[in-house]
């Protein structure tokens, strides 16, 4: 059956990175794309971006160019994203989620709450 | 970037009933690609409906999906207990793959 399996909580100091992990199973890793959405507390879902987990090509949401960084590992089919310069406002529940670039998520990870406090 | 607003936001109803959720997008979404789920508390979001108006794999034939250009709905047309959740619209047509805001379907 297909699994995200992502990272345990994280808690940063501002100014820090955060890096997320999304292992995959139960399909071929390299077949599809993995998408990552935030939730901020009692908020609504944000897609941050998209990794190809073939070729790794890459495409993020602009606000957060420069700041986040996807990675792939196909030898251990897992995915990763940084996310850099963290402020209080990136406190938020991680998701990765299978698809494609015009496909939503169909699978998804079971969050990874990054909380960030001085 | 596509902006999508959905209302309610918050939708009372009784099991039984016929739900009507609406998103509604500032331009519009390219080959209707638009998605809805559903979001229970502590978990992660469940892919309903792609592409406009195709169910997920799995999903009960009771909920459905319509719409294209800038207007898309949702209906569930029972109710079940289970079905009470927030549920999301996004747009996986363009880049930034936008979200609404939700709207909390909550029993009456």
């Amino acid at each position: 059956q297909v699994q995200l399996v992502q990272s345990g909580a994280e808690v940063k100091k501002p100014g820090a990175s955060a890096k997320v992990s999304c292992k995959a199973s139960g399909y071929s890793f390299t077949s599809y794309y993995i998408h990552w959405v935030r939730q901020a507390p009692g908020q609504g879902l944000e897609w941050m971006g998209i990794i190809n987990c073939n070729s790794g090509s890459t495409s993020y949401a602009q606000k957060f160019q420069g700041r986040v960084t996807m990675t792939r590992d196909t030898s251990t089919s897992t995915v990763y994203m940084e996310l850099s310069s963290l402020r209080s406002e990136d406190t938020a529940v991680y998701y990765c989620a299978r698809g494609f670039p015009v496909f939503p998520g169909d699978f998804w990870g079971q969050g990874t709450l990054v909380t960030v406090s001085s | 970037e596509i902006v999508l607003t959905q209302s309610p936001g918050t939708l009372s109803l009784s099991p039984g009933e016929r739900a009507t959720l609406s998103c509604r997008a500032n331009q519009s979404v390219s080959s209707s690609y638009l998605a809805w789920y559903q979001q229970k508390p502590g978990q992660a979001p469940r892919l309903l409906i792609y592409g406009a108006s195709s169910r997920a794999t799995g999903i009960p034939d009771r909920f459905s999906g319509s719409g294209s250009g800038t207007d898309f709905t949702l209906t569930i047309s029972r109710l079940e207990p289970e079905d009470f959740a927030v549920y999301h619209c996004q747009q996986h047509g363009s880049s930034p793959h936008t979200f609404g805001q939700g709207t909390k379907l909550e029993i009456k």
